[in-house]
């Protein structure tokens, strides 16, 4: 099982750009969750999905939207990057709910300029 | 509200030294602890985790006790191992109506031969 993968694992864009970061879990977990790392900062939770077409907002939504068309894929879009959102965001996912062990993915450092 | 601090990092260690990475939480509701850990290069992997108070999580010879009455959730090795350099992450849920899972800061923890 490979787990939790995410691409890319670097990225650097413009201020007003939009990009996805992709996450897939190949552990048919229904729970799956996007969380953001900002330097000296604990995670915080910004998306997260209960099952195919279920998400719901986390602690810090605002910027971002999500969508699970499938178990295996949660993507994360950034529709207008601003250097507010430079961080490391973080993919995870856990077969019940968040009392659940999570499993991550290795992250994507995003950077804004 | 919900919120976890740990002890401030970096943390440098000689090779079986022992280990405390202090850890204290405020919560809303009756919480769930757990310890992450994140090695180079990799996503988080839970380390160890505890339901109710005075249970003792433990794993890879690392421990922590959920204490109620000092708000604690201590992580403990009594010998450190080069391997074990990684950040550590405290981190609580709430046991009824979670939706999120709180991160303490991390600490990182550098063990020299």
């Amino acid at each position: 099982n490979a787990g939790v993968t995410q691409t890319p694992k670097f990225r650097i864009l413009k201020i007003g750009q939009s990009m996805t970061l992709q996450c897939t879990q190949d552990m048919n977990h229904n729970y799956m969750y996007w969380y953001r790392q900002d330097p000296g900062m604990g995670l915080k939770l910004i998306y997260y999905s209960v099952g195919a077409g279920i998400t719901d907002k986390g602690e810090v939504p605002n910027g971002y939207n999500v969508s699970r068309s499938t178990t295996e894929d949660f993507p994360l879009r950034l529709e207008l990057a601003a250097p507010s959102q430079t961080s490391v965001y973080f993919c995870a996912s856990s077969q019940g709910g968040i009392q659940e062990t999570q499993y991550f993915g290795p992250g994507t450092r995003l950077l804004v300029l | 509200g919900n919120s976890v601090t740990q002890m401030e990092g970096p943390v440098t260690l000689s090779e079986e030294a022992f280990l405390t990475i202090n850890c204290t939480y405020t919560a809303t509701g009756y919480p769930s602890l757990f310890w992450y850990v994140q090695y180079p290069g990799e996503g988080l992997q839970l380390l160890l985790k505890a339901t109710k108070a005075d249970d003792k999580g433990s794993n890879k010879g690392f421990e922590a006790t959920y204490r109620k009455e000092t708000t604690s959730f201590h992580l403990e090795k009594g010998s450190v191992q080069v391997s074990d350099s990684a950040v550590y992450f405290c981190a609580l849920t709430l046991q009824t109506g979670a939706n999120n899972l709180f991160f303490g800061t991390g600490t990182r923890l550098t063990v020299i031969p």
